[in-house]
This record gives C-alpha cells, structure tokens and sequence, in this order.
C-alpha cells in the first residue's frame, strides 16, 4: 500500500497568516491527490480534489499544488473557520490511504 | 440535496458482529460508487472498503479483509458494511462516502458516520 505522511502534523497560526501544509507519498500518484477538512465531532470534507482543483463551494483561499509524490495545501489568509485538521489521501489505488494530519490552531 | 445517513453503530462484544447500514436520496444512488472510511476516537482517518456502482468491484483494507463485507441494494438507495470477528481495534465511528462523480474517485460526500465500540 501506498504511504502518505504530512507535515507538520500541528502548526499554530494567526488570522490572517499563510498556512502550508505538505503531503508526500511512498510512490507517484500522478496528481491522484485530495485535500480534507475535519472539525471536532464533523465528518471530513472535501476541499481540493485532483491535487489542484477546488470543490465547488471551498473559499478560493485554498489551493493545491503538486505532482508525482509532492504535494501541498495552502491556506493564502487563515480565517477563524479554517481551525481545524487537515488530511490528504491518495485515490491513485486501492486501498486509499491517509495521511496522519495536520492540526491547525490558533496561536 | 446529496445526504447520507448511517446506522446501525452499538457496543458489541470481541468476537461479535454487527451491520451498518448507510441511507443514501438526493441523487441517482445506482450510478454512484461507495466507500466507508472510519476513524478511531482521537486518531486519524482510515479508508476500510469500496464498491462499485453494480457491485462488480470491491475492495478492502487490509486491516478488515476477511472481517468485513461491503455490500448495496440499489432498488433500496443503500450501502452495508456487515463486520464479523469484531476486535477492540474496530472500534471507531463509520463514514460512508459518495465518489464526488461516476469517474471521479474522490471522496466528494460523506455521512454524519455511527459509532461503534468494541468491548467487553
């Protein structure tokens, strides 16, 4: 199976900051790469799909980038919302895998 | 309105077996495929099965391969999880997810999830 590690898996951050976060796999996985939001108690929702494309309702504060086993989540102006853990998974091949998380919070 | 709902989560015994059940309007649920992903309490996020939209291709973790059997009844819009030789490992809350599109595999919709506890 593929192996997928994010950094850093927490970061405090600010209103207003620019928040990375990054997402490696074991093996390329083309641009088959998903960006997920979580907050306490809610079930995960999907921000960016296809590495770079932005699901239909995300603000346009987030973006994806990346190709082959590289891959990051930028956040351009953390807002008060965006306080939450954030996932990556590769939908390359079964079986999906995640990455452990991001936990962004507030400094 | 997509919307899925699971049940059929509980407190079981190791050993034990239950099944969910994931309900699923708003959308045309034959031409959809399913996964069930879970997560146990504190931790991260596991991808567990997938099925396709008639049922012709499945697959599974490894960690539930042998255990678990995912399953759809497209005339009742439902999914199914059913999980035999349950251990305390399983124990989690259960999301079903929607492909975002008929050739899209992201995980585009999910469920509220249900929880179940393994435990004696």
């Amino acid at each position: 199976a593929i192996q997928m590690t994010q950094s850093p898996s927490s970061l405090s951050a600010s209103v207003g900051d620019r928040v990375t976060i990054t997402c490696r796999a074991s093996q390329g996985i083309r641009n088959d790469l998903g960006w997920y939001q979580q907050k306490p108690g809610k079930a995960p929702k999907l921000l960016i799909y296809a590495a770079s494309s932005l699901q239909s309702g995300v603000p346009s504060r987030f973006s994806g980038s990346g190709s082959g086993t590289d891959f990051t989540l930028t956040i351009s102006s953390l807002q008060p919302e965006d306080f939450a853990t954030y996932y990556c998974l590769q939908d390359y091949n079964y079986p999906f895998t995640f990455g452990p998380g991001t936990k962004v919070d507030i400094k | 309105e997509v919307q899925l709902v699971e049940s059929g989560g509980g407190l079981v015994q190791p050993g034990g077996s239950l099944r969910l059940s994931c309900a699923a309007s708003g959308f045309t649920f034959s031409s959809y495929s399913m996964n069930w992903v879970r997560q146990a309490p504190g931790k991260g996020l596991e991808w567990v099965s997938y099925i396709s939209s008639s049922s012709s291709t499945i697959y599974y973790a490894d960690s539930v391969k042998g255990r678990f059997t995912i399953s759809r009844d497209n005339a009742k819009n439902s999914l199914y999880l059913q999980m035999n030789s349950l251990r305390d490992e399983d124990t989690a809350v259960y999301y079903c997810a929607r492909d975002l599109g008929m050739d899209s595999p992201h995980l585009g919709y999910w469920g509220q999830g249900t929880l179940v506890t393994v435990s004696s």
